[in-house]
């Protein structure tokens, strides 16, 4: 079975651009949560979406915002880019949001000179 | 806010060597992960502990769970060079969304 897929793999942008990255759950997984990572620091949680619904959101500005479609597959925006976005960008999947396990993707590096 | 501190951030040791990751968080839970993540990729699932005294134990790694305490180990046996990797613990705050607080990340060498 296919894991969770990410795109693209490399992504390089200027500042004041947007990004849209996207993500592709296990299947049979119904909720999806985006992590931004920063080189040397752990992950921190953006978004996590269930059933097309925003199910939590962590301390991020507005810049940022996701969408989940009817396949479960799901979209990260991030608006006016600043080079402190430059990080790995990490989906997980899950059955449910309460699911015991969450299932990180290869991620989205992404890159803003 | 949750507070998520590993200690230490960085281990260098020695094949053949035993060792232990500290993880303490600042609120309560009784869900904490353990994963690994090699340069350049993503997090790869070790341990899933979902209650208080969990023990888990997969080849030379070790995790526990003390939600009394708020404190989780990795304990590793007898280090081989493979197990050179950055090790993250993270605690899951649950509210209504499975939200996951990562620690800073141990970055551990095994030197030959």
């Amino acid at each position: 079975d296919a894991g969770v897929t990410q795109s693209p793999t490399h992504l390089i942008k200027t500042r004041g651009q947007h990004v849209t990255l996207r993500c592709s759950p296990i299947s049979g997984h119904k909720s999806v949560s985006w992590y931004q990572q920063v080189l040397g620091q752990g992950p921190q949680f953006i978004f996590q979406y269930y059933e097309k619904e925003e199910r939590g959101r962590g301390n991020f500005p507005d810049r940022f915002s996701a969408r989940q479609f009817p396949n479960y597959s799901s979209e990260l925006n991030v608006n006016a880019l600043l080079l402190g976005d430059s990080a790995l960008y990490l989906c997980a999947s899950n059955v449910t949001p309460l699911g015991n396990e969450q299932y990180f993707g290869p991620g989205t590096r992404l890159t803003v000179t | 806010e949750l507070k998520v501190e590993q200690n230490p951030l960085f281990l260098s040791m020695q094949e053949g060597k035993n060792y232990t990751i500290y993880c303490n968080y600042s609120t309560t839970s009784d869900r904490l992960y353990w994963y690994r993540q090699d340069p350049g990729k993503s997090l790869e699932s070790l341990f899933v502990l979902l209650s208080n005294g969990a023990v888990k134990q997969e080849g030379r790694l070790m995790a526990s769970l003390d939600t009394k305490a708020r404190l989780s180990t990795l304990h590793i046996t007898a280090a081989v060079h493979d197990l050179s990797a950055t090790y993250f613990c993270a605690v899951d705050i649950n509210q209504g969304a499975q939200k996951l607080v990562f620690g800073q990340g141990t970055r551990l060498t095994i030197n030959p």
